[in-house]
């Protein structure tokens, strides 16, 4: 079984720049994360997914955050436009939920990560 | 909010050495989950704690969770040059919401 899949692995941009995440979850996984995660500091939940809708997004800077999962599979983040504390590693996780919008934390699987670097 | 610390922040020990990583909430939770993250890598999900005074064994691992469901330690017996990385607790509220602490480096001089 096929683990979930981050692109690209490395980014590098200057600020002010748009830079976009994709990631794929594991199949029939209908609950996804995102995370950043700075160095030396544990993962900070960004928002989750339950299938397409968003369900928890109060941590997202929504002035140049967004995100989607259109088709409630694989999913985008972006930022517009990168500032120089944007720098992290961003990580995609995602879990199968036991019912409906099912918000206990069970197991979650991460990616490998997308390292961001803005200079 | 809900905040997860975590003592200490690094640990260096010989091979064979027993180490523990402590973790403690400002709020009761439902629930606490153990991650292990090697260097470059990715969290891994190691275990998850519900009950009060829970504990559970995976090897050279026991995990608690403490009686008031506000603290948690990680063990590790004998400690091997696998062993090595960063040791996470992720505790969730009434809400869910995972959070994690900053994590236990782990180092081992083999």
């Amino acid at each position: 079984e096929a683990g979930v899949v981050q692109s690209p692995r490395y980014k590098i941009i200057e600020k002010k720049q748009p830079v976009a995440f994709w990631c794929n979850p594991i199949s029939g996984h209908n609950t996804l994360y995102w995370y950043r995660q700075n160095l030396g500091q544990g993962p900070e939940l960004l928002i989750r997914y339950e299938n397409e809708e968003a369900v928890d997004d109060s941590q997202l800077p929504k002035d140049r955050f967004s995100a989607e999962r259109l088709k409630g599979v694989d999913s985008t983040l972006k930022i517009q436009p990168a500032e120089l504390g944007d720098s992290a590693v961003y990580l995609c996780a995602s879990r199968l939920s036991l019912a409906f919008r099912d918000p206990a934390p069970y197991e979650q699987y991460f990616g490998p990560g997308t390292r961001l670097t803005v200079t | 909010g809900q905040q997860v610390m975590q003592i200490p922040q690094y640990q260096h020990v010989q091979e064979g050495e027993d180490f523990t990583t402590y973790c403690n909430s400002s709020t009761t939770l439902s629930n606490i989950q153990w991650y292990k993250q090697r260097p470059g890598g990715h969290p891994v999900f190691l275990i998850q704690l519900v009950k009060s005074g829970e504990v559970k064994k995976q090897k050279r691992l026991t995990f608690q969770f403490g009686e008031a469901k506000k603290n948690s330690s990680l063990h590790i017996t004998a400690t091997q040059t696998t062993d090595v990385g960063t040791y996470f607790c992720a505790g969730s509220g009434s809400n869910y919401k995972l959070t994690f602490g900053k994590g236990t480096l782990l180092t081992v001089n083999p």
